[in-house]
């Protein structure tokens, strides 16, 4: 059974940061694309970051380009969002996702990714 | 980037009766080397993450109900509940996987009336 647990998610002041990490199990790891969706509060999903399934390649919301980076450990079957200078509108319930292999993939140069589990989520609140 | 746009953006509808979600993109997801349409509808329920209920615009994920069936190409898809039942009480989201950024539309409640 496919299991994602997100964890690391808490209160944080506008521009600070955290770390979000996702422990998954239940399937190989290292053979899956990655991704994190995020929703807000009384807003829609939203996508925000995708990971290749050897982590060469990377992909962003521009929403969170250049302030959040997403990558993975194969070797501990986990994936990460560490989450630099963060606004009020970064406030959300975080999801891990996996890519599904019925729905395209990520590769080198391009995500056509659909997901076929998600995580419980975390939820992150950016106030002061 | 790829505008994804639901409507309505909720419904009530009686048990038993038929539920209508259109999804409507701003270019085309159909993909012309493989002819399929990289368009995703998924269920969430209240408190619960996203479930996909469909791949490839009309695919029914395996284990969902045969009540839920989608259809649509290039810009315009449908998802249709023929018989709502009260545990279908969720918002409906489609997803566009055609390119980067990936988005969603806004969302469709579906409530019970």
């Amino acid at each position: 059974e496919v299991q994602l647990l997100e964890s690391g998610g808490g209160l944080v002041q506008p521009g600070g940061s955290l770390r979000l990490s996702c422990a998954a199990s239940g399937f190989t790891f290292s053979t899956y694309a990655m991704s994190w969706v995020r929703l807000a509060p009384g807003k829609g999903l939203e996508w925000v970051s995708a990971i290749s399934d050897g982590g060469g390649s990377t992909y962003y919301a521009d929403s969170v380009k250049g302030r959040f980076t997403i990558s993975r450990d194969n070797s501990k079957n986990t994936l990460y969002l560490q989450m630099n200078s963060l606004r009020a509108d970064d406030t959300a319930v975080y999801y891990c996702a996996k890519v599904s292999s019925k729905g395209g993939g990520c590769g080198s140069t391009s995500c056509s990714a659909a997901f076929g589990y998600w995580g419980q989520g975390t939820l992150v609140t950016v106030s002061s | 980037d790829i505008v994804m746009t639901q409507s309505p953006d909720s419904l009530a509808v009686s048990l038993g009766e038929r539920a209508t979600i259109n999804c409507k993109s701003s270019q085309s997801v159909l993909y012309s080397s493989n002819n399929e349409n990289y368009l995703a509808w998924y269920q969430q329920k209240p408190g619960q993450p996203p479930k996909v209920l469909i791949y490839w615009a009309s695919t029914r994920e395996s284990g969902v109900p045969d009540r839920f069936s989608a259809s649509g190409s290039g810009t315009d898809f449908t998802l249709t509940i023929s018989s709502l039942q009260a545990e279908d009480v969720a918002v409906y989201y489609c997803q566009q996987y055609y390119s980067t950024p990936l988005t969603f539309g806004g969302g469709t409640k579906v409530e019970i009336k």
